[in-house]
């Protein structure tokens, strides 16, 4: 079972921020959390991942609580290519990622 | 640099066959895996291989099958298809397993009907 849960559902307007949240209370030491997304029957795309800072790409920017208990994925100006499934997933690097069922994000116009 | 690649891209088969797919992972990747995804299960992990060594397999019956060559790039096999096997199949790559924080990078999938 995946140890991340995400809301089903969101929606975020195009050109504003979209603020994807991830619990993961059960989270280890050595455990990062990952974001990948999904585009309608293409293969998932890696986003971003962090094990406590907050970290930045090109993409997007992930920030980690101080307990890492949870994480809040930040697409700073959605556009209607981000529409997608957002997936949370916190893994050693040494075991099979488990998918859960995601967010699935839909930028309105 | 070249990301992962899968082939074929899509696919048509019948009951009782079998099929054969193909991964090809990003140059320097060493470790490659593999996931079923249906509507019904979602994402699930069917095996990874290192070293042309299986090192990781996950809940399938033994119809599944793989294997990686020297060259990194990895195949897996379904007998006996059945009509649940029609399915979307990923191939992940990472340099190698064990390091903490690593990458898998995904292919564009093979897509397969089962008839």
């Amino acid at each position: 079972d995946a140890k991340t849960t995400q809301p089903p559902s969101m929606d975020c307007a195009e050109g504003r921020a979209a603020n994807l949240p991830c619990n993961h209370s059960t989270i280890s030491g050595n455990e990062y959390v990952y974001w990948y997304r999904q585009i309608h029957s293409q293969g998932p795309q890696y986003i971003i991942h962090g094990l406590k800072n907050n970290e930045t790409n090109e993409m997007a920017s992930l920030i980690i609580t101080e307990d890492r208990k949870s994480s809040t994925l930040i697409l700073p100006h959605a556009t209607l290519r981000d529409t997608a499934v957002y997936y949370c997933i916190v893994n050693s690097g040494n075991t099979p990622l488990v998918f859960g069922k995601g967010t699935r994000l839909s930028v309105i116009a | 640099k070249a990301g992962v690649t899968q082939t074929p891209r899509y696919l048509i088969k019948t009951r009782g066959q079998q099929v054969t797919l193909s991964c090809s992972p990003i140059s320097g990747h060493r470790s490659v895996s593999w996931y079923q995804q249906t509507p019904g299960q979602g994402l699930q992990f069917l095996f990874e291989y290192f070293s042309e060594t299986q090192r990781n397999k996950g809940n399938f019956p033994g119809r599944f099958s793989g294997r990686q060559f020297s060259n990194s790039r990895s195949e897996m096999n379904v007998s006996t298809l059945e009509l649940g096997d029609s399915a979307l199949y990923l191939c992940a790559s990472s340099l190698q397993p064990g390091i903490r924080g690593e990458t898998q990078y995904f292919g564009p999938g093979t897509r397969l009907l089962v008839l």
